[in-house]
C-alpha cells in the first residue's frame, strides 16, 4: 500500500500568512491521484483540492495543490481565521485508498 | 444537492454486530462507487472498504484490517448503502464516514454515524 507522510505534524500561525503543506509518499501517485481534505472539529473532512491541482466546488482560490509523483503540496496564499483545522492527503490511485496522518494548523 | 445521511452507529459489545445505513439524496446514486470510511476518537482518517456500481458487478474491496469480518451493500432501489459490521473488536470504536466516490475522487462525505465497542 501506499503510505503518505505529511509533514509538519501541527503549525501554528497568525491570520494573513501564507503556508505550504506537505504530502510525500512511499511510491509514485500516478495521474496525480492525490487530493486533500480540510476537517473542522466535530464535522466531516471536505474535499478541497482533487487531481493534485484542482479545486473542488465551491473552493476558494487561496487554496492551491501542486505536485507530482511523490511530493505534492498545498499552499494556502493567506490565512483566514476559518481556515484553522486538520488537513489530510489522500491517494487514489490503488486500493487500499490510503491517507497522510494530517497536519494541523493552530492560530498563533 | 447532494446529502449522505448515516444512521445505525451506538454501543456495541466487543464481539457483537451492527449494521451502518447511509440514505442517499440528490444524485444518481446508481452510478456511483460507494466508500466507508472511518476515524478513530482523536485520530486520522481509515479507508474501511468500498461497493462498486452494478456496471461494475458491485464487486467490493475491503481493508486488511476488516476483512472478513465486515460486509458492504447497496440498495439502488432505496439509493441506500450499508454497513453490517460483525465480530466488532475495541479498535473498530470510530465515527463511520459514507462517501460518494466520483471517478476515484471522494467528493461528498455524510456526516458519519458514532460507533463505540465496549464492554
Amino acid at each position: 500500500e501506499i503510505v503518505l507522510t505529511q509533514s509538519p505534524g501541527t503549525l501554528s500561525l497568525s491570520p494573513g500568512e501564507r503556508i505550504t503543506l506537505s504530502c510525500r509518499a512511499s511510491q509514485t501517485v500516478s495521474s496525480n491521484y492525490l487530493a486533500w481534505y480540510q476537517q473542522k472539529p466535530g464535522q466531516a473532512p471536505r474535499l478541497l483540492i482533487y487531481g493534485a491541482s484542482s479545486r473542488a466546488t465551491g473552493i476558494p482560490d487561496r487554496f492551491g495543490g501542486s505536485g507530482s509523483a511523490t511530493d505534492f503540496t498545498l499552499t494556502i496564499s493567506r490565512l483566514e481565521p476559518e481556515d484553522f483545522a486538520v488537513y489530510y492527503c489522500q491517494q487514489y490511485v490503488t486500493s487500499p485508498i490510503t491517507f497522510g496522518q494530517g497536519t494541523r494548523l493552530e492560530i498563533k | 444537492e447532494v446529502q449522505l445521511v448515516e444512521s445505525g452507529g451506538g454501543l456495541v459489545q466487543p464481539g457483537g454486530s451492527l449494521r451502518l445505513s447511509c440514505a442517499a439524496s440528490g444524485f444518481s446514486f446508481s452510478d456511483h462507487y460507494m466508500e466507508w470510511v472511518r476515524q478513530a476518537p482523536g485520530k486520522g482518517l481509515q479507508w474501511v472498504g468500498r461497493i462498486r456500481n452494478k456496471a461494475d458487478n458491485y464487486i467490493t474491496e475491503y481493508a486488511a484490517s476488516v476483512k472478513g469480518r465486515f460486509t458492504i451493500s447497496r440498495d439502488d432501489s432505496q439509493n441506500s448503502l450499508h454497513l453490517q459490521m460483525s465480530s466488532l473488536k475495541i479498535e473498530d470504536t470510530a465515527v463511520y464516514y459514507c462517501i460518494r466516490n466520483d471517478w476515484g475522487i471522494l467528493d461528498y462525505w455524510g456526516q458519519g454515524t458514532l460507533v463505540t465497542v465496549s464492554s
